[in-house]
């Protein structure tokens, strides 16, 4: 069964970097995931799509403080500088076959 | 620009029907396929449906299969989810995504989202 998982919090000061973890099933551990950002009482945006072998691809607009990579069924989403807006859920997502899967999500804090 | 914008949420009894709307608009429609996805209150993401670009392929998640309905109108570049007998468990805030499509398959992120209409199943 295709799940992800995330943690469901997460902490960090202005201007730090901050390191989110989304875990892939077994059996699933080459697949690429997405990164989606939601912040408060907003529909959510994409960020990223992540490949196995830790290369990927932005969407439009995203700065160059966001990057992602990977290990085995890990994804990660590296978020430096941090800023205030940078404070939101984030959301991991892939896809199978007739099958769309999103993460629980983590909530990012800003301090 | 890049715009999904859905409307039709609202207040509905348990067991009556719904249809929400999805407007395109800044990318051409046809070629993209396009999703529902959803957030019950103070809860996560959670996928509904998706429609391939040409309307050719058409999947559900297990929640509402069987009573949930995903279609396009390409000429009037408009995504629909028809809602039938609700539940109190479908309250949510309904978002439509695009995705892009390749090679005749829309396996591929959710790339462009929409601000969500609100749906509210109550007696």
């Amino acid at each position: 069964q295709l799940v992800l998982t995330q943690s469901p919090s997460a902490s960090a000061s202005l201007g730090a970097s901050v390191k989110l973890t989304c875990t892939l099933s077994s059996g699933h551990s080459n697949y690429a995931i997405a990164w989606h950002q939601q912040q408060p009482e907003k529909g959510p945006r994409y960020l990223m799509k992540l490949n196995s072998d830790g290369s990927h691809s932005k969407g439009d607009g995203i700065p160059d403080r966001f990057s992602g990579s990977s290990s085995g069924a890990e994804r990660y989403l590296t978020i430096s500088s941090l800023q205030s807006e940078d404070e939101a859920d984030y959301y991991c997502q892939t896809w199978g076959t007739g099958i769309w899967v999103f993460g629980g999500g983590t909530k990012l804090t800003v301090l | 620009q890049v715009q999904v914008v859905e409307s039709g949420g609202g207040v509905v009894q348990p067991g009556r029907s719904l249809r929400l709307s999805c407007a395109a608009s800044g990318f051409t429609f046809s070629s993209y396929g396009m999703h529902w996805v959803r957030q019950a209150p103070g809860k996560g993401l959670e996928w509904v449906a998706v429609i391939w670009y040409d309307g050719s392929n058409k999947y559900y998640a297990d929640s509402v299969k069987g009573r949930f309905t995903i279609s396009r109108d390409n000429s009037k570049n408009t995504l629909y989810l028809q809602m039938n007998s609700l539940r109190a468990e479908d309250t949510a805030v309904y978002y439509c995504a695009r995705v892009r499509c390749s090679g005749g398959t829309c396996y591929s992120p959710l790339d462009y989202w929409g601000q969500g209409t609100l749906v509210t199943v109550s007696s």
